[in-house]
């Protein structure tokens, strides 16, 4: 099945710094989201993202379908950005609706 | 808030015991899925199920059974279980269970389960 990679897999950052976090997929996929899931583990959806660019605020997400990788940026970081960052994708070959998740990157935000 | 509830947030129980897990969704979506999402582990996808019927089941061991009565509800009914299956058990809905592809799931708060 598809392997899904995050790096890396811990961050810290002094809040106001600039973050980027990466996902590589091992095949092609018809999905692909960002979610972010706080201490209390909700998890929200950040992205749905499969190719191009989108904006979100101080978020934005890039994926290049093409070369089997995702960016997520994170700019002027705050302390409520504190969490788990997680990829999730569908392989092409699927159209069930199973995510295959990546291990996630913790990111720690101090004040 | 994600449209998706979670009742209920926390349970502790014994090995002998048996509980039950609910979901419900305000969305109007057509598809739901449970996931378990263990310590220093990614999510893994336990069941989806799409207009209630169930379209996957991911080699879930038989002491989990799922029931999905309505498009907006999900139960996991839990018995006999083993305190490995101790973790954050999430439920999340979409629109038609990716049938179409591209869609965004959505996520409840969890239940945290703690097996003794």
């Amino acid at each position: 099945g598809i392997q899904v990679e995050q790096s890396p897999p811990d961050l810290i950052l002094q809040e106001g710094a600039n973050s980027t976090l990466r996902c590589n997929f091992s095949d092609s996929v018809n999905n692909l989201q960002w979610f972010h899931q706080n201490p209390w583990g909700q998890l929200i959806n950040l992205f749905y993202i499969p190719s191009g660019t989108k904006q979100n605020g101080r978020l934005s997400a890039t994926t290049v379908a093409t070369e089997r990788y995702s960016l997520l940026y994170i700019s002027s970081s705050q302390t409520t950005d504190s969490g788990v960052y997680f990829c999730a994708v569908e392989s092409g070959s699927g159209n069930t609706g199973k995510l295959i998740f990546g291990q996630g990157t913790t990111l720690q935000v101090k004040p | 808030e994600t449209g998706v509830t979670q009742t209920p947030r926390h349970l502790v129980m014994g090995m002998t015991n048996k509980k039950s897990l609910k979901c419900e969704q305000h969305l109007g979506h057509n598809a739901m899925y449970w996931y378990k999402q263990s310590a220093k582990k990614p999510l893994e996808l336990m069941f989806v199920y799409n207009f209630k019927e169930q379209t996957e089941n991911n080699s879930v061991p038989s002491r989990f059974s799922p029931e999905c009565p309505n498009s907006s509800h999900l139960f996991l009914h839990l018995h006999t279980l083993q305190p490995e299956d101790s973790a954050l058990y999430l439920c999340a809905s979409s629109q038609e269970g990716g049938i179409r592809g591209q869609e965004t799931q959505y996520f409840g708060p969890g239940t945290r389960l703690l097996v003794l």
